[in-house]
């Protein structure tokens, strides 16, 4: 049984570049959540998304946008790329009042 | 304010200590509350759920008080192998599952010979 699976694990991209990243849930969860963690910070809440709809939003601009699919897996869209967006990006994935699971993050690094 | 404030660290001690690491949390609409250990350029990983009456997980002993909003996680007979970051966390409630996980910054633990 999988776990919860990220692409790509690195990046590397450029100011101003979009970048999009992809979460695959474990099986049988429904819920998946965006997280962003900047190097000595703990992770922050972006979104969360079930039934194909965003539930809830962390304090992130508009730039940070995400979509669920049918299958429950999900994308995280950055636009307009700032090099402060540098960080580890983690995808966790739950079921009604499961564990949470994280994925091993996509790095993104912006020069 | 930060809605989780953990213990600045980072706490170094050797093998076989006993250390104890605390939280606090602001927003009194959370629900749920948890330990998360994280090595290094790694994933988080649940340790242990938190409880009000308190729960014991081995080595590991996690208490909550709703009435102070504070969250402690005590380990005892300290291995080389709890070196890690430690990463309180508050959960509200969405949907039919946990909703936001609110982090505190983390704590860092090394344990030496």
């Amino acid at each position: 049984d999988a776990g919860v699976t990220q692409s790509p694990t690195h990046l590397i991209k450029t100011r101003g570049q979009q970048v999009t990243l992809r979460c695959s849930p474990k099986s049988g969860h429904d819920t998946v959540s965006w997280y962003q963690q900047a190097l000595g910070q703990g992770p922050q809440f972006i979104f969360q998304y079930y039934e194909e709809e965003e539930r809830q939003r962390g304090n992130f601009p508009d730039r940070f946008s995400g979509h669920q699919f049918p299958n429950y897996s999900s994308e995280l869209n950055v636009n307009a790329l700032l090099l402060g967006d540098s960080a580890l990006y983690l995808c966790a994935s739950s079921s009604p009042r499961n564990t949470i699971y994280f994925g091993e993050g996509s790095w993104l690094t912006v020069v | 304010r930060k809605e989780v404030e953990q213990d600045p660290g980072p706490f170094n001690v050797p093998e076989g200590a006993t250390v104890a690491f605390n939280c606090t949390y602001s927003n009194s609409a959370s629900q749920s509350f948890f330990w998360y250990r994280q090595d290094c350029r790694k994933e988080p990983k649940l340790l242990m759920s938190v409880y009000s009456s308190g729960n014991e997980d081995g080595r590991f002993t996690a208490q909550l008080n709703r009435a102070s909003q504070y969250i402690s996680l005590l380990i005892r007979d300290s291995k080389l192998s709890d070196s890690a970051t430690y990463l309180c966390v508050a959960a509200n409630a969405g949907g039919t599952s946990y909703g936001k996980l609110t982090f505190g910054q983390g704590t860092i633990l090394t344990v030496h010979p």
